[in-house]
């Protein structure tokens, strides 16, 4: 089975630029949470999403914005993007919103931000 | 504000020795403390998980320790080998939302 699935892996923007990052979930997982990891920290969560609906958000701005499509895969958009977005983000399926099922984490997506 | 503090935030060990990392957490109502492993360039990879109901768990060279009444567990890595070298995190998770909290990080060198 294939994991946690994330495109593109590497992308540079520049400041005040829009980006939209890809997730597929592992198949029959039904939740998505994206975190994002600065470099030498652990990562931190920005949105959950099950069966299309929030389930919860992080500490991050408006310029950050999510969903969740029919067959589970999602999207994290970020607009206005600031030299601090440079960040590996990182998507995590699991079967449930919450601690009943591990979560597994794609390679995530490094956004560069010049 | 930190809910996890994770320590040391690097360390070294011969191979063969133990690895012990140390995490502490705030918030009572956090129920599940996994603990992930991430190699440079990968997204971290569930290692070993533990609920506050035990107080250790034990994966092949992998233990977890719970102290609960302490808000402290502890990662245990038995003869630490060279391919172990990896970023470790703990994380918590609990409440009415289903995110995990993690700590800061430990940078573990395996020295052959």
């Amino acid at each position: 089975d294939a994991g946690v699935t994330q495109s593109p892996t590497h992308l540079i923007k520049t400041r005040g630029q829009h980006v939209t990052l890809r997730c597929s979930p592992i198949s029959g997982h039904k939740s998505v949470s994206w975190y994002q990891q600065v470099l030498g920290q652990g990562p931190q969560f920005i949105f959950q999403y099950y069966e299309k609906e929030e389930r919860g958000r992080g500490n991050f701005p408006d310029r950050f914005s999510a969903r969740q499509f029919p067959n589970y895969s999602s999207e994290l958009n970020v607009n206005a993007l600031l030299l601090g977005d440079s960040a590996l983000y990182l998507c995590a399926s699991s079967k449930n919103p919450t601690g009943d099922s591990s979560y597994t984490f794609g390679s995530g997506t490094r956004l560069t931000v010049v | 504000q930190q809910q996890v503090k994770q320590s040391p935030q690097s360390l070294i060990v011969q191979k063969g020795g133990i690895s012990i990392i140390n995490c502490a957490y705030e918030n009572t109502a956090f129920d599940y403390f996994p603990w992930y492993q991430q190699f440079p360039g990968k997204g971290p990879a569930l290692l070993i998980a533990i609920r506050p109901d035990v107080s250790e768990k034990k994966e092949g060279r992998f233990t977890i320790s719970f102290n609960k009444s302490a808000k402290q567990f502890s990662l245990h890595i038995m003869d630490s080998q060279p391919g172990d070298s990896a970023t470790y995190f703990c994380a918590a998770e609990g409440g009415s939302q289903g995110n995990l909290i993690f700590g800061k990080g430990t940078k573990l060198s395996v020295k052959p």
